[in-house]
């Protein structure tokens, strides 16, 4: 258990639909990151936090926000789902910034399928 | 653009086979090469790897880093079934500081 946490665990939902994913970090750690993975790409960089504050953006689409509130855990918005957002998203934590160089530990993830 | 790519793409070996995963990588400003283990759910770390010729190793697993030639590689040995996984390779820059990852290495370990 790498002490993150993320809920839900499944969701299902229709095209065009919201849905919020949350991630609770390790304790002590204050970066949060979020990964896309689905079959064809890999696991995909889209956003970190550090402390609240945004630090790196990767190819995040404008339909998705996140944000990190003063208690450290995180929320991702998907909005205006379409097909291909189903995948496996991954909520990962690290105790510092990622550029110091300490790995990240990766929750369980959340598995979204779109219909 | 930063890329990292793994080969093999998928592996199949039997019991007790010595494996060797690649991982070359183009980044900007490198700061770290990390390897990490995906069974059915959440990647979980294995090495970072931040200077060149140094081994790490944890069991029956090593893993060592070129900076000249901008690769490494995963070593198992005496593979058993449990080693089954897909075996991801990430690097991360200092200049952005995002890890990214390669498509990784599917092992299949058969008895």
């Amino acid at each position: 258990d790498s002490g993150v946490t993320q809920t839900p665990k499944h969701l299902i939902t229709a095209t065009g639909q919201r849905v919020t994913l949350r991630c609770s970090p390790r304790s002590g750690d204050l970066s949060v990151y979020w990964y896309q993975q689905s079959l064809d790409q890999g696991l995909q960089f889209l956003i970190q936090y550090y402390n609240g504050e945004e630090r790196a953006k990767g190819n995040i689409l404008e339909r998705f926000s996140a944000q990190q509130f003063p208690d450290l855990h995180s929320e991702l918005n998907l909005s205006s789902l379409e097909l291909g957002d189903s995948a496996l998203y991954f909520c990962a934590s690290s105790v510092v910034d990622q550029a110091l160089g300490s790995p990240l530990h990766f929750g369980n993830g959340t598995r979204l399928t779109v219909t | 653009e930063d890329k990292v790519v793994q080969s093999p793409l998928s592996l199949v070996v039997h019991e007790g086979d010595t494996v060797t995963l690649n991982c070359s990588y183009e980044v900007t400003n490198f700061r770290s090469l990390l390897w990490y283990k995906q069974e059915k759910k959440a990647p979980t770390f294995l090495f970072m790897l931040t200077s060149s010729g140094i081994e790490k190793k944890s069991g029956r697993l090593s893993s060592i880093l070129d900076k000249k030639e901008l690769f490494s590689i995963l070593n198992i040995t005496a593979t058993q079934t449990g080693d089954s996984a897909v075996y991801l390779c990430a690097v991360r820059s200092s200049n952005t500081g995002k890890l990214i990852f390669g498509q990784g290495t599917t092992l299949q370990v058969k008895p």
